[in-house]
């Protein structure tokens, strides 16, 4: 079984609809991030959470909400989906900090198109 | 200036080749770095990280440079299988710092 996994791993919606994406971990790692994808741009940080309790913007958070509902589960929603938010979406865990270096696990990512 | 520059590419060599890129970053107090690759339509899985000497994975060799700021990644006898995307990733000192990733390089191995 994956350590990370994504839902839906495809959806089609329509503009202004509510959408949420979901994300759950195996991994028992306290920090979970958000990233989106779009060619030419690499990856974009959503939002990211360090532990239950710790919700942070990233770069590109307009538009978009979380929610950490438990270690393992971290949500991200779509109030009033547009088209520019067409684009493939990745959840992240990640190892807890220390002297070693940080490696960050990905989903199998979720593909979005917003009509 | 961007945190993070890549070469997109593509690079399209020939199987059996060496070939190289390398990731600039802006962030001069960053101190982990990383190549992550990433096949078509898949996540993006660790390669390897990037230490201050250099380091060494089978075919692979990662390079540091701090004062010119940028990290390379070296892949020698190149494999089919090793068509993806790169992409570079580093992250400050503070273990609040985030993890910031290049767009990739996609690299295409022909027979």
């Amino acid at each position: 079984d994956a350590d990370v996994t994504q839902t839906p791993r495809n959806r089609i919606t329509k503009t202004g609809k509510r959408i949420m994406l979901e994300c759950s971990q195996t991994k028992g790692h306290d920090r979970m991030y958000w990233y989106r994808q779009d060619p030419g741009l690499g990856l974009r940080l959503i939002y990211y959470s360090f532990d239950v309790k710790d919700i942070n913007k990233g770069e590109i958070s307009d538009g978009y909400s979380v929610s950490r509902q438990a270690q393992a589960k971290f949500s991200l929603s779509l109030e009033s989906a547009i088209p520019n938010q067409t684009a493939l979406y990745f959840c992240a865990t990640s190892d807890p900090p220390g002297h070693l270096q940080e490696t960050q696990y990905f989903g199998p990512g979720t593909r979005l198109l917003v009509l | 200036r961007k945190e993070v520059e890549q070469d997109p590419g593509p690079f399209n060599v020939p199987e059996g080749a060496t070939v190289a890129f390398n990731c600039t970053y802006s962030n001069s107090a960053s101190q982990s770095f990383f190549w992550y690759r990433q096949d078509c339509r898949k996540e993006p899985k660790l390669l390897m990280s990037v230490y201050s000497s250099g380091n060494e994975d089978g075919r692979f060799t990662a390079q540091l440079n701090r004062a010119s700021q940028y990290i390379s990644l070296l892949i020698r006898d190149s494999k089919l299988s090793d068509s993806a995307t790169y992409l570079c990733a580093f992250q400050g000192y503070s273990s609040a710092s985030k993890i910031i990733f290049g767009s990739g390089t996609r690299l295409s191995i022909r027979p």
